[in-house]
Parts: C-alpha cells; structure tokens; sequence
C-alpha cells in the first residue's frame, strides 16, 4: 500500500461547480501538508500549504487538514476552465516530501 | 519557471548510453531534488542534494548517480540507459527542507530511451 493515496480521476465538472480532491495517508509522522497543481507538459507549482490540522484559505481554493482520520481535502470554489490540471498532494515530516499521484480535473466551459 | 532552468527539454537516447540531464538554479537555495514521473507512479525522488558534494539516495536510485559541484547545478547521470528509465524527470529546489517553502520545480526533461 502507497504511503499517500489520491484518486487519478479524471474529475469531470462544469464550471462554476465546487470540486473536493482528496488524499489519505497512513505516515502519522506527516505534518505538513501541500497541494500542487500542474498543468500538461509543465513543472507541479505550490499552490497551498498546510501546517497540522486546520483549515487555509487563499481566494477560492481552501485546504483543509483532519490528521485523526488521515485525510487531506482540497476545495476550489466557482471552478473555472483555467483550474483543469493535475492536482497533486504532498506531505512530509520536514525534511522530504511524499507525493499523491495526482488528480486530473477537467472544468467545462 | 522563474529561478530554476532543466536541459535538455527533450532527449531520445538508445538503450545502453550514458545520459546526463542538468538542472541550474540562480535562487542559490541550498536544497536541489531529482524526481521522476511515470503514470500510475506519480512523483518518485531519484536523489537528493543538502549541499555542495553532499547528496544522498531516494526511493528509486538504482541506475542513476548524481554530482553537485556548485551550488547552482545539480547532475542526474543515468549509467547505461534502459527502456524503463523513459519517463519525465524534474529537478525541484527548496529552501529548506519540505516545510514551510515547499518545492520549486523546473519545467521537466521528457527522455525517452529506444
């Protein structure tokens, strides 16, 4: 079993709709929590971050973070054609990273 | 990418031949990663750099070495090439170590070995 697992999708929605990617885990020594989007043929870019529980807000995107059940939530608000790309999770104990395989969303117009 | 360049974009190479792909960096940040990607696998890291001449192995480093003589390149060297090393390999850099920045990743090297 992956250390973090992520739904490949693809996730198919129109815009405008609230789209929930999500991530589980099984390393409880994971604190901090990212999701990266990436766009076709392109590097992955930083896109939230999370320290521990909580939720975090940044415009229309909000990750939230429930470290008991292992479980890592992305949410983008009026989901637009430009937000159709790869979101991957990351998560680590400081020092390296652990990746999801990532989610492919596709947002119609 | 601002601040972190990866060459060559695009390379096909046979089966047995020494490969090696660069990443330059003018961030001066002292933390440099290889990763390869390949569907179904997501990102997997090759090796790592903590510092000049100071690296280390990750989850899948065989067939693969890497050098850091200066802070700003960083060498992933692929010994004799295989067909399973086709894939898209990313150079990241980090300030620190995961937390707090996270990662910046180039725009990828997409090899394929025949």
């Amino acid at each position: 079993q992956k250390e973090v697992e992520q739904d490949p999708g693809p996730l198919s929605v129109p815009e405008g709709a609230i789209v929930s990617l999500n991530c589980t885990y099984s390393n409880s020594a994971f604190q901090y929590f990212m999701w990266y989007r990436q766009y076709s043929r392109k590097g992955p870019e930083l896109l939230m971050y999370t320290y521990s529980s909580g939720n975090k807000e940044d415009g229309r995107f909000t990750a939230q973070v429930d470290k008991s059940s292992k479980y890592i939530s992305l949410f983008i608000r009026d989901s637009q054609p430009s937000d159709s790309a790869t979101y991957l999770c990351a998560m680590g104990p400081g020092n390296m990273l652990t990746f999801g395989g990532g989610t492919r969303l596709m947002v119609k117009p | 990418d601002a601040g972190i360049t990866q060459s060559p974009r695009h390379k096909v190479t046979e089966t047995g031949t020494p490969v090696t792909l660069r990443c330059h960096q003018t961030e001066n940040h002292r933390y440099m990663y290889w990763y390869r990607q390949d569907p179904g696998h997501g990102l997997r890291l090759i090796h790592y750099s903590y510092g000049v001449k100071d690296t280390d192995k990750g989850e899948v480093s065989d067939g693969y070495s890497v050098s850091r003589s200066k802070t700003e390149d960083f060498l992933l060297t692929l010994e004799s090439a295989t067909s399973s090393q086709t894939s898209v390999y990313f150079c990241a850099i980090s300030e620190s170590p995961g937390a707090n920045y996270g990662y910046t990743f180039g725009s990828g090297t997409r090899l394929t070995v025949v």
